[in-house]
């Protein structure tokens, strides 16, 4: 099926450790976002990019960084991950820069410890 | 700043009953509103959206209307159904803030049992 794909789904880090999460869509979209879902909050925009070769900081940057490889793909690196970074992270794409309407992946759930 | 508050959950209704979630919210400019639903495992998905005063949203039969007086984007549903159980999130656009940032609430957590 069409869509956003993130990878991986789960992903249990230490303290200080890094890693890189991964989003790709297949919708031909030129615009990107990842949002982090917290307990008992909204989303929250981390990134995004407004098309390839793009990117900028959302409400929640700090400690992220991320790379707009292509025009299907978006990653979101976590650089010496926290507790404090301990989320669900959705990816999303749109046609153009207009979250609304937004697609999002099944979300990846990152436990730092 | 923008903000989205709806009304704290869970909600526990019986298949069949009617469904009010509350959402109200503060914007320094004329926002557009949006109700967001999450299904279990899954992302989330635009269920309406209302973009001026007066508007009504509806999708799968569910409704909200724009209230400006209140500044009040409830949602409602005459019958719900076990499938409805997921996360609905109340949220806004403020064109003000510039169009790729939207302002979500805390999310309510329906449950729906038969």
């Amino acid at each position: 099926n069409a869509g956003v794909t993130q990878t991986p789904k789960f992903q249990v880090l230490k303290t200080g450790q890094s890693m890189t999460l991964q989003c790709a869509q297949d919708m031909n979209h030129n615009s990107m976002y990842w949002y982090r879902q917290d307990p008992g909050m909204g989303l929250r925009l981390i990134y995004y990019s407004a098309s390839e070769g793009t990117t900028d900081k959302g409400e929640v940057p700090n400690g992220y960084n991320v790379s707009r490889l292509n025009k299907r793909e978006f990653s979101l690196r976590l650089e010496s991950a926290a507790p404090s970074q301990t989320s669900v992270y959705f990816c999303a794409s749109s046609e153009a820069l207009y979250p609304i309407l937004a697609f999002f992946g099944q979300g990846t759930r990152l436990t730092v410890v | 700043g923008d903000s989205v508050t709806q009304m704290e959950g869970p909600v526990t209704l019986s298949e069949e009953a009617f469904l009010t979630i509350n959402c109200t919210y503060t914007a320094t400019g004329y926002p557009s509103l949006f109700w967001y639903v999450q299904y279990p495992g899954e992302g989330l998905q635009l269920l309406l959206k209302a973009t001026k005063a007066d508007d009504k949203g509806s999708n799968k039969g569910f409704e909200a209307t724009y209230r400006k007086e209140t500044t009040s984007f409830h949602l409602e549903k005459g019958s719900v159904q076990v499938s409805d159980s997921a996360v609905y999130f109340c949220a806004l656009s403020d064109s003000g803030a510039g169009s790729y940032q939207l302002t979500f609430g805390k999310g309510t957590k329906l449950s729906v049992i038969p």
